[in-house]
């Protein structure tokens, strides 16, 4: 089975630009979780798509949305780019979304923002 | 809130030493617990999980028991290799119904010949 694959794996921006991030599933994995990993805040929840509904969010500003398509991709938004927005951002994919499950990560995007 | 305490790293070691990084949580409830691995440029991978107290999960010779009255998941391994070097991370999820990793700051192994 193909892994979790993320694009594109490595962007640099500017401060006030936008940038859209992309994420393919596991095949047959419904939902799809979003983490931001920096050398200060470690990796922080963003949200977590289930069956094309967000179903939960982390302590984010409203600047970052997502979103999930039928065939379970998800993107994931973030506008007005500020400096501190550089990070690793990872996706997670898993079956169903129950505490138990192992979720399989991607190789992340690395965002730049100059 | 839940939360995830490691050992701050790096940790190192020489080959064939014996490892153990300390986790230790706090979470309302019976949390599941995993042990993640990140390679250099790599996203995480799964070492290994225990999803009820006393449970042992292990992994290519990595293990780790959900110990609940102490409220600690350390990981061991016997005798690593230099293969082993990578940042690990120690997380939960709990009992609200979401599945949302909570992660502890990660502990840098670095194992030299």
């Amino acid at each position: 089975k193909a892994g979790v694959t993320q694009t594109p794996r490595y962007l640099i921006k500017t401060r006030g630009q936008q940038v859209t991030l992309s994420c393919s599933p596991i095949s047959g994995h419904r939902s799809v979780s979003w983490y931001q990993q920096t050398p200060g805040q470690g990796l922080q929840f963003l949200f977590e798509y289930f069956s094309e509904t967000q179903r939960n969010k982390g302590n984010f500003p409203g600047r970052f949305s997502g979103r999930q398509f039928s065939n379970s991709r998800s993107e994931m938004n973030v506008s007005t780019l500020e400096l501190g927005d550089s990070a690793l951002y990872l996706c997670a994919s898993h079956i169903q979304g129950t505490k138990q499950e192992t979720q399989y990560f991607g190789p992340g995007t690395r965002l730049l923002v100059l | 809130g839940n939360s995830v305490t490691q050992m701050e790293g790096p940790v190192t070691l020489s080959e064939e030493a014996f490892l153990t990084i300390n986790c230790t949580y706090t979470a309302t409830g019976y949390p599941s617990l995993f042990w993640y691995v990140q390679y250099p440029g790599e996203g995480l991978q799964l070492l290994l999980k225990a999803t009820k107290a006393d449970d042992k999960g292990s992994n290519k010779g990595f293990e780790a028991t959900y110990r609940k009255e102490t409220t600690s998941f350390h990981l061991e391994k016997g005798s690593v290799q230099v293969s082993d070097s990578a940042v690990y991370f120690c997380a939960l999820t709990d009992d609200s119904g979401y599945s949302t990793l909570t992660f502890g700051k990660g502990t840098m192994l670095l194992v030299s010949p």
